[in-house]
């Protein structure tokens, strides 16, 4: 299995811009998780989707961030306009609910700089 | 107070050592706990599940204070390629796959 796929890999965007993030999922996984890591707040849980639908998006910072999953092999996180204070490592993660096991299985991550 | 919390470190500890890392969470509802480990510049990975009874996986040794509501990583004989980030993970109970990580503990294993 090819694991979980990223793009892009680096992203270096001007405020203001529009930002699209995209992600495949491990094929058969039922979880989508989008997550965002910086240094002063660690990993944090932006939204999540189960077959397809958003669960929880409690996470999103602002209306600024969208994300979709318009079938189970794909997802994006959009960031219109896009701010400084963006700037940081986007993972995607995926998983299989099975009974006890709760393993997410993360992408390389998109790296974003808004400058 | 936050849901998940862990001392960042770093610890720098000799090849060989004993290393031990804490993870203390708030809410008591707490069911799953995990400890991933995340390489500089990688993506997190699981490195062991934490069950009630404790549990080991060759020099790795998680346990499970539910009373005091924390978990613990015990290293030992500890190798440069141990040199990571681990990230403390819970999971409240309910049907969904919902997990909060740790701000992560950094080890530096020196030679």
């Amino acid at each position: 299995d090819a694991g979980v796929i990223q793009s892009p890999r680096h992203e270096v965007t001007e405020m203001g811009q529009e930002v699209t993030l995209r992600c495949k999922p491990i094929s058969g996984h039922d979880y989508l998780f989008w997550y965002r890591q910086t240094m002063m707040r660690g990993l944090e849980l932006l939204i999540y989707f189960n077959n397809n639908v958003p669960i929880d998006d409690s996470g999103m910072p602002e209306d600024r961030f969208s994300a979709k999953m318009p079938n189970a092999s794909f997802s994006t996180l959009k960031i219109q306009p896009s701010e400084p204070r963006d700037s940081a490592v986007y993972f995607c993660a995926s998983s299989f609910w099975t009974s006890g096991k709760y393993e997410q299985y993360f992408g390389p991550g998109t790296r974003l700089t808004v400058t | 107070r936050k849901e998940v919390e862990q001392d960042p470190g770093p610890f720098n500890v000799p090849e060989g050592a004993t290393v031990a890392f804490n993870c203390t969470y708030s809410n008591s509802a707490s069911q799953s706990f995990f400890w991933y480990r995340q390489d500089c510049r990688k993506e997190p990975k699981l490195l062991m599940s934490v069950y009630s009874s404790g549990n080991e996986d060759g020099r790795f040794t998680a346990q499970l204070n539910r009373a005091s509501q924390y978990i613990s990583l015990l290293i030992r004989d500890s190798k440069l390629s141990d040199s990571a980030t681990y990230l403390c993970v819970v999971r409240v109970s309910g049907g969904y796959q919902k997990v909060t990580f740790g701000i992560g503990t950094k080890l530096q294993v020196i030679p």
